[in-house]
């Protein structure tokens, strides 16, 4: 299986804030990773497909870098609606798609 | 529009199947590159992929669940049914189902969770 591993499980931000999250997959996955955002109580809410491409509708505050096994989703000027919980998902496999553990994003 | 609902039974006893369905509308499991997971995530925790099926009715699981799932999908109902077995109380959770917009690698749509709590 492929093992997706975030950094860091948490972190303290405030508004206005430029934020980056890492995922790390345990081999290359190319660019086959998918960014979600969840929100306490709600299904996770797709914002980034194949490494850097937005879903429709997604603030362009939000972007997406990374390839191979590297990846970063970055959050420029932090909004009161963008503290939640992120994961990851690799694609590449054709079996199983694995998540991260996620990263929480709390005010400061 | 897309939706997916998901209906399980709130509690389940320990050892007992749990069957979980997925009814959606706005696209059909006929046509091709269409796709429905299931995905769980206990209180607190983390996401976890379960299984999938394809509109050819090919079928993906979770290794580490594999001999406990089994994924169905009912093209007349609009429905995809994940059955597992032998559960325990750990598998506490909210179950989600998800629809894969074909050429999109991302689960692109979620029903709203159901809570199935494994309890005595």
């Amino acid at each position: 299986d492929i093992q997706m591993t975030q950094s860091p499980s948490s972190l303290s931000a405030s508004v206005g804030d430029r934020v980056v999250i890492t995922c790390r997959a345990s081999q290359s996955i190319s660019t086959f990773l998918s960014w979600y955002q969840q929100k306490p109580g709600e299904a996770p809410k797709p914002l980034i497909y194949s490494a850097s491409n937005l879903h429709s509708g997604v603030p362009s505050r939000f972007s997406g870098t990374g390839s191979g096994t590297d990846f970063s989703l970055i959050i420029n000027s932090l909004q009161p609606e963008d503290f939640a919980t992120y994961y990851c998902q690799q694609f590449y496999s054709t079996l199983t798609w694995t998540f991260g553990q996620g990263t929480k994003v709390e005010i400061k | 529009q897309i939706t997916l609902k998901e209906s399980a039974p709130t509690v389940v006893q320990p050892t007992q199947t749990l069957t979980l369905t997925c009814s959606f509308s706005g696209f059909s499991l006929k046509t091709h590159g269409e796709a429905v997971a299931w995905i769980r995530q206990p209180p607190g925790k983390a996401l976890e992929w379960l299984a999938l099926v394809y509109w050819n009715d090919g079928k993906r699981y979770s290794p580490s669940l594999k001999a406990r799932l089994t994924i169905t999908k009912d093209t007349s109902k609009n429905q995809v049914v994940l059955t597992m077995t032998n559960v325990h109380p750990a598998e506490t959770a909210t179950y989600f189902c998800t629809h894969r917009v074909w050429g999109v690698p991302a689960e692109s749509h979620w029903g709203q969770g159901a809570l199935v709590t494994v309890s005595s």
